[in-house]
């Protein structure tokens, strides 16, 4: 697979379980927030988004939560599978700028 | 739509060699990236275009980095000359409008290895 990262903090979680990911984002003008999956040996795959305006969003087994006093954003899997095993990204927007910049990732385990 | 596409999906090459990456955005997008992902830096951002022109290139690491945009089904990054520290996995990403707004939907990256 792809090097993603050997060093990314790893969470591992029962297959069936629900998992949660944790994001803290650095600025504060920040105001659209997304989440990315990447698959071994693929590219980065959008999940969900959620804009400032918004302090939860849901979508299909996933949830984000966005706590703009803290700055933290968390991604919700519920009752996760096999093929949830991946490096999950959140990435941040500012004043819909052009670009968006990505956090370093956690790396999801599924334990069968 | 096939999605992005990016080609080679591997180089090996040795020091000193020219490389050259290549990406075909998803028809009717205006924004094409490229980022670099490694251990050490995770994914970054190297350079930008809108509708075909360069716009930031601030993340491109030196003078051996450039990349063109021809038209609007075709861009290429090209190192030169290449060098062991450029080991890594370049994405190519597209969107239909700004990031602000719009999904960046990526390619399945071209690994580099240097030599």
């Amino acid at each position: 697979g792809e090097s993603v990262g050997l060093h990314l903090p790893t969470l591992s979680v029962q297959e069936g379980d629900n998992s949660i990911i944790n994001c803290a984002y650095s600025n504060s003008a920040s105001d659209y927030f997304i989440w990315y999956k990447q698959e071994s040996g693929k590219g980065p795959q959008f999940i969900i988004d959620i804009r400032s305006n918004m302090d939860k969003r849901q979508g299909q087994r996933v949830t984000v939560l966005l706590n703009k006093t803290v700055k933290h954003l968390s991604l919700q899997i519920a009752a996760t599978q096999p093929g949830d095993s991946a490096v999950y990204f959140c990435a941040e927007n500012m004043n819909r700028d052009d670009k968006i910049i990505f956090g370093k990732g956690t790396r999801l385990h599924i334990l069968p | 739509d096939a999605g992005v596409i990016q080609s080679p999906r591997h180089e090996v090459t040795e020091m000193g060699q020219e490389v050259t990456l290549r990406c075909k955005p998803i028809s009717g997008h205006d924004y094409l990236f490229w980022y670099r992902q490694t251990m050490m830096r995770g994914l970054e951002l190297l350079i930008y275009f809108n509708n075909n022109v360069p716009i930031d290139d601030s993340g491109m690491p030196e003078d051996r980095f450039s990349a063109k945009m021809p038209n609007a089904s075709f861009s290429t990054l090209k190192i030169q000359p290449s060098e062991p520290r450029d080991s890594a996995v370049y994405f190519c990403a597209s969107s239909l409008g700004t990031s602000g707004t719009d999904t960046q939907y990526f390619g399945p990256g071209t690994r580099l290895t240097v030599l």
